[in-house]
């Protein structure tokens, strides 16, 4: 069965660097999407991507966060400068369709692991 | 506030019972609520999704059932396996959104 994946499985990295987070989605699902998972927290959305822009994005998502498919299979989150509070599981995700009332199931990777020392 | 409550935060089973996990949410308008199982250090995977209209779905030992009048739903697994152990998280979609609001997870481990 198609696999989202995601790499690296853990990043380290000092405060105030620059960290991106890699994906490959599924190979034809046209919507992708990251979402957090703060340690003991609830998963939490960022953003959701399609057609080559952002389709949604929350409040956790500010100017610090960009994301982007630099060509036709990965998907990529940047943090520009890394916080403290930056340290979390960070999940990709895509779906075949989505849109306001979509039922498709959003398929997840297994995360990057995320510290900011 | 759009928020997703589950009950019970965590649950031991003995290998071979059912058990029954809850979900209230107070999201409005609603599309769909979804199941996801997530194993330790692993991603979520989709189990069950029910938009407003369905009152039940299956997925082999798993059953979804959804009261969207009280907001609520349930998971019921049948004849437990120690490969259920996991959390189970309530997901639900609002409308007119591409987001996924997600409920804490009950935490269920299955004894031998």
């Amino acid at each position: 069965e198609p696999e989202v994946t995601q790499t690296p499985s853990h990043q380290v990295t000092q405060m105030g660097q620059e960290v991106i987070l890699r994906c490959v989605p599924i190979s034809n699902h046209l919507y992708f999407y990251w979402y957090r998972q703060i340690l003991g927290q609830k998963v939490e959305f960022l953003v959701s991507f399609y057609n080559n822009e952002i389709s949604e994005k929350s409040e956790i998502f500010d100017d610090q966060f960009s994301v982007e498919r630099p060509d036709g299979s990965n998907f990529t989150l940047k943090i520009r400068s890394t916080k403290l509070e930056d340290s979390a599981m960070y999940f990709c995700a895509s779906s075949l369709r989505g849109g306001g009332d979509s039922n498709q199931p959003q398929h997840f990777g297994d995360g990057t692991r995320l510290s900011i020392l | 506030k759009n928020q997703v409550e589950q009950s019970p935060q965590s649950l031991i089973i003995l290998e071979g019972k059912n058990c029954t996990l809850q979900c209230n949410y107070t999201v409005s308008p609603f599309s769909n609520l979804r199941w996801y199982k997530q194993d330790t250090g692993r991603g979520p995977v989709s189990l069950t999704i029910m938009t407003f209209s369905e009152n039940t779905k299956s997925n082999g030992r798993y059953t979804a059932t959804l009261d969207a009048d009280t907001k609520q739903s349930s998971l019921h697994i049948t004849a437990s396996q120690l490969s259920d152990s996991a959390s189970y998280i309530c997901v639900v979609k609002p409308s007119g959104y591409n987001k996924l609001i997600f409920g804490a997870g009950t935490r269920l481990a299955v004894h031998p």
